[in-house]
């Protein structure tokens, strides 16, 4: 059973636009929630995380949101840069148990 | 500094034949995880050490599949008698410790074909 999803396979957003990544989990043990970035040939590199404490955490132009009632997440990239371009991974953990579960990934491409 | 490593980057072997891959942690990093990524998919969690020890092998699949870590820091992942459906690329990942704090920094990856 798949405790992680991503239902968009891909995203393609304008250049400078806000690009939204989300995410749905299923196991309300899920406490601690990351994004990772995958370039092709590349491996997943840490992005941003958030506690189940807390509703937003904000790096820079990447901002990640949690509504725990919904078990959703999503990541908000603003402004959009081609540099983004990548598969977006969401991934979920729970502090008793330090594996941590991968979504499928979302392909997002930025357009000029 | 050096990131984590993974070798060989590239495995090509025959159905029923042994594999090993390696993995070498960032120095100091105490946890090691172990993933297989398909094509389309994300990675999956296979087993990961803190220290020497496994602390969570429950995501591999089968007997044929092991991993040992045998002073604390490099990893292998051992395969024995390979089926085509074990063609992945192998993720490894190490953290400073476990927890929120900590998070996990991955190889480039091996890529395995069973032909």
């Amino acid at each position: 059973d798949q405790q992680v999803k991503q239902n968009s396979p891909s995203l393609s957003v304008q250049e400078g636009r806000i690009s939204i990544l989300n995410c749905d989990y299923t196991n309300s043990m899920f406490d601690y929630f990351l994004w990772y970035k995958k370039y092709p040939a590349e491996g997943p590199t840490f992005l941003i995380s958030i506690s189940s404490i807390k509703d937003k955490n904000e790096d820079g132009r990447f901002t990640v949101f949690l509504n725990k009632s919904a078990k959703h997440l999503s990541l908000h990239i603003v402004p959009s840069q081609p540099g983004d371009s990548a598969v977006y991974f969401c991934a979920a953990s729970y502090s008793s148990a330090s594996k941590i579960i991968f979504g499928s990934g979302t392909r997002l491409s930025i357009r000029p | 500094g050096a990131g984590v490593s993974q070798t060989p980057s590239n495995k090509v072997t025959e159905k029923g034949k042994y594999v090993e891959l390696r993995c070498d942690p960032i120095s100091g990093h105490t946890a090691l995880y172990w993933y297989r990524q398909s094509l389309g998919q994300g990675p999956e969690f296979l087993i990961y050490f803190q220290g020497t020890g496994a602390a969570d092998d429950s995501g591999l699949p089968n007997d044929r599949f092991f991993a040992v870590r045998p002073e604390g820091s490099v990893s292998t992942l051992k395969i024995q008698r390979t089926e085509r459906g074990d063609s992945a690329v192998y993720l490894c990942a190490s953290s400073l410790t476990l927890g929120e704090d900590s998070p996990l920094h991955f190889g480039n990856g091996t890529r395995l074909t069973v032909t």
